[in-house]
């Protein structure tokens, strides 16, 4: 089936500072999708993307659908102790078996040093 | 507008026994669909559910089922649980095909498998 490799694994940062990840498939995706998970939580969708080359902001976060779309980056500017979570990409397409639901990368831990 | 509603949050078994995890999506959502998370594979699409029927299903093996009922409210079953199935199993809904990404997840159901 289909994989997304995330990266980095974990961030650790000072509040204030920008971050960016980004993520990687072997396979072309129609869609990206930035999801974050807090603890005790589940996934809540941030950006969706739809088109190759998209760019997309949310507030302090922007999403780019990268050109090859077999990319994506998102970027938070000026991080502020609440962006604390677990950053997921995800796609619609084979999960393996020919299943059609979303495929998620491993996340990225953002972890905010005071 | 209430979000997704799953029940139990929080329980225990036992090598051997089966579980029903249960699940109410938001209203007006006839999409229900499934997911494993674990620390070592992170999010895995179990089923989807759309209007009674199964449309979608993930690699897992056959004691993992599940339902949706005339409400869209759904359910699945795992039986016969083995130590490696206690993970967070999340539950997400949305209007029509998952395949466009936007999901709601709900808080999930934590499961401990002795």
């Amino acid at each position: 089936g289909q994989q997304l490799n995330q990266s980095p694994q974990s961030m650790f940062i000072q509040e204030g500072e920008d971050v960016s990840m980004n993520c990687t498939s072997s396979s072309i995706f129609n869609t990206w999708l930035w999801y974050k998970q807090e603890p005790g939580e589940g996934p809540v969708l941030l950006i969706a993307l739809y088109k190759a080359g998209e760019l997309t902001s949310n507030g302090r976060l922007t999403a780019q659908f990268g050109i090859t779309r077999k990319d994506s980056f998102l970027n938070i500017s000026a991080s502020i102790p609440s962006d604390v979570g677990i950053y997921f990409c995800a796609g619609p397409g084979d999960s393996g078996g020919g299943a059609d639901g979303l495929t998620f990368g491993k996340g990225t831990h953002l972890i905010i040093q005071p | 507008k209430a979000g997704v509603t799953q029940t139990p949050r929080y329980l225990i078994k036992t090598r051997g026994q089966q579980v029903t995890l249960s699940c109410s999506p938001i209203s007006g959502h006839r999409s229900v669909s499934w997911y494993q998370q674990t620390p070592g594979q992170g999010l895995q699409f179990l089923f989807e559910y759309f209007s009674e029927t199964q449309r979608n299903k993930g690699n897992f093996p056959g004691r993992f089922s599940g339902r949706q009922f005339s409400n869209s409210r759904s359910e699945m079953n795992v039986s016969t649980l083995e130590l490696g199935d206690s993970a967070l199993y999340l539950c997400a809904s949305s209007l029509g095909a998952t395949n466009t990404g936007e999901l709601f997840f709900g808080e999930g159901s934590r499961l401990t498998v002795l």
